[in-house]
């Protein structure tokens, strides 16, 4: 089946642009997460989603990051007023429960420039 | 805090040996799990193998295996009979569920670099 999609691929912005990130999650999957990976780091948890509610959103690291999620499907990441410091591939996964795994897209690659 | 940490930012392995990944974490919660993933140079994260703290099994899954020393409070990952294709980062990750309810949140370790010589 499907598995998670994220969109656009690739992003490169201007400083101070507003970037909005798509992931389409596995369908049934009620969890829904959010990571940052800078260049040869580990993973930066960002927000969870539970359905469409967002009980954890302990990981944004100011206020120009937002994360919504719809129909218990769509999510979007939203970057306002871009910097540097955020160019990162930013990942999204989804889970059908608390015991099971991860599933992951392939992330957005955001450069700002 | 809950904490997972990965010491070898790099490993090599000849073809066909196995090797063993360490992974060691900090809890004080008596219910976590312990999950590997994988991340080639594409870029994609692969599900490995899982690990539950009530589990009195080691984990296996084909060529890996978890080596789970709960008193020690590691999660190493062993895969067996390399290949040229696990050449890839390897990130160990914990999910736990404390006394005040669930939380979903998995935390990565920075990972281990392995390559797979010929």
């Amino acid at each position: 089946g499907a598995g998670v999609s994220q969109s656009p691929s690739n992003k490169v912005t201007e400083k101070g642009k507003d970037v909005e990130l798509r992931c389409d999650p596995i369908s049934g999957h009620t969890a829904l997460y959010w990571y940052r990976q800078r260049l040869g780091q580990g993973l930066e948890f960002l927000i969870y989603f539970q359905g469409n509610s967002a009980p954890d959103k302990s990981g944004l690291p100011s206020d120009r990051f937002s994360a919504e999620r719809t129909g218990e499907s769509v999510s979007t990441l939203t970057i306002q007023r871009t910097q540097q410091e955020d160019s990162a591939v930013y990942l999204c996964a989804s889970s059908p429960g608390m015991n099971s795994p991860l599933h992951f897209g392939n992330g957005t690659r955001l450069t700002v420039t | 805090a809950q904490k997972i940490t990965q010491t070898q930012p790099g490993m090599f392995v000849q073809e066909k040996e196995a090797v063993t990944l360490d992974c060691t974490y900090d809890t004080s919660d008596p219910s976590y799990g312990l999950f590997w993933y994988k991340q080639p140079s594409s870029g994609e994260m692969i599900f490995l193998i899982y690990q539950g703290s009530y589990d009195q099994q080691n984990a296996t899954e084909g060529r890996y295996s978890l080596n789970f020393q709960k008193a020690r409070k590691s999660a190493n990952l062993v895969i067996s009979a390399s290949q040229l294709g696990d050449s890839a980062m390897y990130f160990c990750a914990m999910r736990w569920w404390n006394s005040g309810g669930s939380n979903y949140k998995l935390t990565f370790g920075k990972g281990t670099l392995l390559t797979v010589n010929p």
